[in-house]
């Protein structure tokens, strides 16, 4: 596609239930990676993939919390058992591929709100 | 590690004023640094970045940014602000030869008055 794509774009949801969000990168990067943007925070690294492998789950903030890619295309992030402070902004971003110093590019998020 | 902080979480100035954005890190090993810009409502978009050669960095919509290294800063600048270039401007790092992962300050708020 033209660019990082997102879904849900929102969703609210009761605390304990599940969610899954959605992230199609650009066609052709073999790069993702997720972050999470609480309010009045900076971006914080949740996990990168550099095809369908995660190198790199530093960041998940607990085990609530996992991710898969299939097809070195689509990714989806899955927060299990909901709480409050996982409300957030989810970015999706994607580049050509895992390399320090290519551009990445980012989809404009999941705004989840967890009540 | 890396870190990296953005001194000033609000900026307010008057349109066509210039501006100063700053950026300091702290990192152990070689980075290369960003700039992203946050519209309202919008994604991050890639304002410029530095990773290597000349130390000032132009990038787009009139913005540059001077790498300093004895000084850890890339501190982002325009001349003459508009209206438009309210937005949050997030300064980002990444260690040379790394992932690409990329550690971000918590943002600076530019609001341009008129």
């Amino acid at each position: 596609g033209a660019g990082v794509s997102q879904s849900p774009s929102n969703k609210v949801t009761e605390k304990g239930k599940d969610v899954e969000l959605r992230c199609d990168p650009i066609s052709g990067h073999t790069a993702l990676y997720w972050y999470r943007q609480r309010l009045g925070q900076g971006l914080e690294f949740l996990i990168y993939f550099q095809g369908n492998s995660a190198p790199d789950k530093s960041g998940l903030p607990s085990d609530r919390f996992s991710a898969e890619r299939t097809g070195e295309s689509v990714s989806t992030l899955t927060i299990q058992r909901t709480q409050q402070e996982d409300s957030a902004v989810y970015l999706c971003a994607s580049s050509l591929q895992a390399s320090s110093g290519n551009t990445i590019y980012f989809g404009e998020g999941s705004w989840l709100t967890v009540v | 590690a890396q870190s990296v902080t953005q001194l000033d979480s609000q900026v307010p100035v008057f349109e066509e004023a210039p501006v100063e954005l700053r950026c300091n890190y702290s990192s152990s090993v070689s980075v290369y640094l960003f700039w992203y810009v946050q519209y309202p409502n919008q994604g991050l978009q890639l304002l410029l970045k530095y990773l290597s050669g000349s130390t000032l960095v132009k990038g787009i919509n009139g913005f540059e940014a001077e790498f300093n290294k004895s000084q850890t800063s890339f501190h982002l600048r325009k001349p003459s602000v508009h209206i438009s270039d309210t937005a949050e401007y997030f300064c980002a790092v990444s260690p040379l030869g790394g992932s690409e992962k990329l550690v971000f300050g918590k943002g600076t708020k530019l609001t341009v008055n008129p």
